[in-house]
């Protein structure tokens, strides 16, 4: 059964930071790209990040940029967002996600909540 | 950045409804464009990709089509399972934007 299961959220103060891991099972960790996805409270669906297999570079959103990292450990099937100097406009459920022939995003995990206040 | 448009941002509709949902993005984006259903605490489901291939699983009540800059999401039938909160979404560029949503409730 393809799977991937969040965890890591909590609340936080502004400022602080926060490691989220996604552990994945059911596929070849290696052969898929990995995205973070997040809901904001009342609001729609924002990419984050991705982390594609064989390369260490993350590619980000603009407004994580500088202050998210994106990492995957293949020993463990499972990929990191280390999240620094959290703002209030973080807040949000954070979704891993497997990517689909780089066209989409075909199985997601339940979601982790991150509360920054 | 390319903005990806919904319309409407909510609609209600019928069990057994034909309903359509219309997104539009602010430049070309060949067929690149994915469809999500989402479900209040659940995880986000896709439905379409490249405009209007099914994905596995899903009832051959959806459908997709468009291309270019303009696109809609069908469902030919609604059902009670169906009122949830419809999500397009570019991949013609890795910002991979998502449209703003479209909530169908049920009339």
């Amino acid at each position: 059964q393809v799977q991937l299961v969040e965890s890591g959220g909590g609340a936080v103060k502004p400022g602080r930071s926060l490691r989220l891991s996604c552990v994945v099972s059911g596929f070849t960790f290696n052969s898929h790209g990995i995205h973070w996805v997040r809901q904001t409270p009342g609001k729609g669906l924002e990419w984050v990040a991705v982390t594609w297999p064989g390369t260490s570079t993350g590619y980000y959103a603009d407004s994580v940029k500088g202050r998210f990292t994106i990492s995957r450990e293949n020993s463990k099937n499972t990929v990191y967002l280390q999240m620094n100097s959290l703002r209030a406009e973080d807040t949000a459920i954070y979704y891993c996600v497997r990517d689909l022939a780089r066209e989409a995003f075909d199985i997601w995990g339940q979601g982790t909540m991150v509360t920054v206040s | 950045d390319i903005q990806m448009t919904q319309s409407p941002s909510s609609l209600s509709a019928s069990v057994g409804d034909r309903v359509t949902i219309t997104c539009r993005a602010s430049q070309s984006i060949s067929d690149l464009l994915n469809w999500y259903q989402h479900k209040p605490g659940r995880a986000p489901r896709l439905l379409i990709h490249g405009a209007s291939r099914l994905q596995s699983g899903v009832p051959s009540r959806f459908s997709g089509s468009g291309s270019g800059t303009d696109f809609i999401l069908t469902i030919s039938s609604l059902q009670p399972e169906d009122f949830a909160t419809y999500y397009c979404q570019q991949s013609f560029n890795t910002r991979y934007t998502f449209g703003q949503g479209t909530k169908l409730e049920i009339k």
